[in-house]
């Protein structure tokens, strides 16, 4: 398997506009998490969906902030307008049924919002 | 709330000298605890975890941790660093009570080795 997929790997763009990434998960794991690591907060979970649901967005910064799962073998995490703020690099982790809970993590798309 | 304490930002020490990554947790029930590497611009990576059953937990690249009930600590431990070792380090936490729970990570923890 090639692991969890992620597009693009690096995004440099100018504030206001449209951010798209893009995950793949690992076949067959129902569970998609995204992620959000900075110097200053850590790794921060923003949304995980169970079956293509999401299931909690509590960690999703604000409005600006939408993520859709249309199915099993995709999702996006849209930031739109982008702030400088939203700098940050941005993963995406997969993980199969529960009973196996570790977390599988793609590379990472670096976001630098200018 | 579950929540992870990694008290030490980085950890120096020389190749071939053991190495120890502390972490300490704070869970409803049984913990369910993990560790993952982070190498420089990739993603995390998972070393090891500890489910139930023995208290060390061997994961790998040579790395081990020991659960401890009693001082709810789940310490990395390494008989002996090399230099390909450094990287960063994320201890992670779920509650062990039924359905689905999300981890919570540490902060991280940077191991430096020198040669």
């Amino acid at each position: 398997d090639a692991g969890v997929i992620q597009s693009p790997r690096h995004e440099v763009t100018e504030m206001g506009q449209e951010v798209t990434l893009r995950c793949k998960p690992i076949s067959g794991h129902d569970y998609l998490f995204w992620y959000r690591q900075t110097m200053m907060r850590g790794l921060e979970l923003l949304i995980y969906f169970n079956n293509n649901v999401p299931i909690d967005d509590s960690g999703m910064p604000e409005d600006r902030f939408s993520a859709k799962m249309p199915n099993a073998s995709f999702s996006t995490l849209k930031i739109q307008p982008s702030e400088p703020r939203d700098s940050a690099v941005y993963f995406c982790a997969s993980t199969p049924r529960a009973g196996m809970e570790t977390q599988y993590f793609g590379p990472g798309t670096r976001l630098l919002v200018l | 709330a579950q929540s992870v304490a990694q008290p030490e930002d980085q950890v120096n020490v020389a190749e071939g000298n053991p190495l120890t990554v502390k972490c300490t947790y704070s869970v409803s029930g049984n913990p369910y605890l993990f560790w993952y590497v982070q190498y420089p611009n990739r993603g995390l990576q998972f070393l090891l975890k500890y489910i139930t059953g023995d208290n060390l937990v061997k994961g790998s690249y040579g790395f081990e941790a020991e659960f401890n009930k009693s001082q709810t600590s789940f310490h990395l431990k390494k008989p002996s660093a090399l230099v390909s070792d450094s990287a960063l380090y994320f201890c992670a936490v779920r509650g062990g009570n039924t359905g689905f729970q999300k981890l919570v990570f540490g902060t991280g923890t940077r191991l430096l080795v020198s040669p």
